[in-house]
């Protein structure tokens, strides 16, 4: 089956630091890559779309200085948070479409845990 | 534009029991596709089952079917047989095909009691 994989599974950081979260697709090509935003006992938010080799098209609200997206290759993204504030602690999913199927189709990362002293 | 609503924030129910969890949607969108996910408190999303808009039969999979009513815009999760491993976060979601994107519904804690 479609592995999605997500690594750090849990990172701690300082305040002002940076934190790099990396979604890889293990067995298939991802074109295009999704990252939400869970808060704890709330729905999953779509914080951006990222398509391999473009600019990642960003949800209204979210900062896109704040949140830098990458999607270099057809297996990995990068979701890097910029100096890093604890009200930024959150859980982070991403999800990844396969280059064929159906539009719908996505598999989803087990998730990162971020908390930010 | 697009929206789900689920208006059970929480439900429980007895192992071995049948549950319903609830969810309505609104879309413009001619085609699109209903999603139920599971969410246990790793948080780890578990795909359950999926039903299209064009699918002239409700979706089953195993213990869980989709009553999907497209008239009354509604895709409720039928859970059969309960068991304790059951007991986790649940989301409806949608994709529309204009839209491009999975919408969220606010979630279902489903509690299954021994």
């Amino acid at each position: 089956g479609a592995v999605v994989s997500q690594h750090p599974s849990w990172v701690i950081c300082k305040s002002g630091t940076s934190v790099k979260i990396e979604c890889r697709s293990l067995d298939f090509q991802a074109t295009t890559m999704f990252w939400y935003r869970q808060f704890p006992k709330q729905s999953l938010m779509l914080m951006a779309t990222s398509n391999e080799g473009s600019k990642a098209t960003y949800e209204q609200g979210v900062e896109k200085d704040k949140f830098l997206i990458n999607h270099a290759s057809l297996t990995l993204s990068t979701l890097t948070v910029t100096s890093a504030h604890p009200e930024d602690s959150s859980f982070y999913i991403c999800s990844a479409r396969p280059g064929t199927g159906g539009q719908e189709t996505q598999y989803f990362g087990p998730g990162t845990r971020l908390l930010v002293l | 534009a697009q929206k789900i609503t689920q208006t059970q924030p929480g439900m429980f129910v007895q192992e071995k029991e049948a549950v319903t969890l609830d969810c309505t949607y609104d879309t413009s969108d001619p085609s699109y596709g209903l999603f139920w996910y599971k969410q246990p408190s790793s948080g780890e999303m578990i795909f359950l089952i999926y039903q299209g808009s064009y699918d002239q039969q409700n979706a089953t999979e195993g213990r869980y079917s989709l009553n999907f009513q497209k008239a009354r815009k509604s895709a409720n999760l039928v859970i059969s047989a309960s068991q304790l491993g059951d007991s986790a976060m649940y989301f409806c979601a949608m994709w529309g095909t204009s839209y491009g994107k999975l919408t969220f519904g606010q979630g279902t804690i489903l509690t299954v009691h021994p």
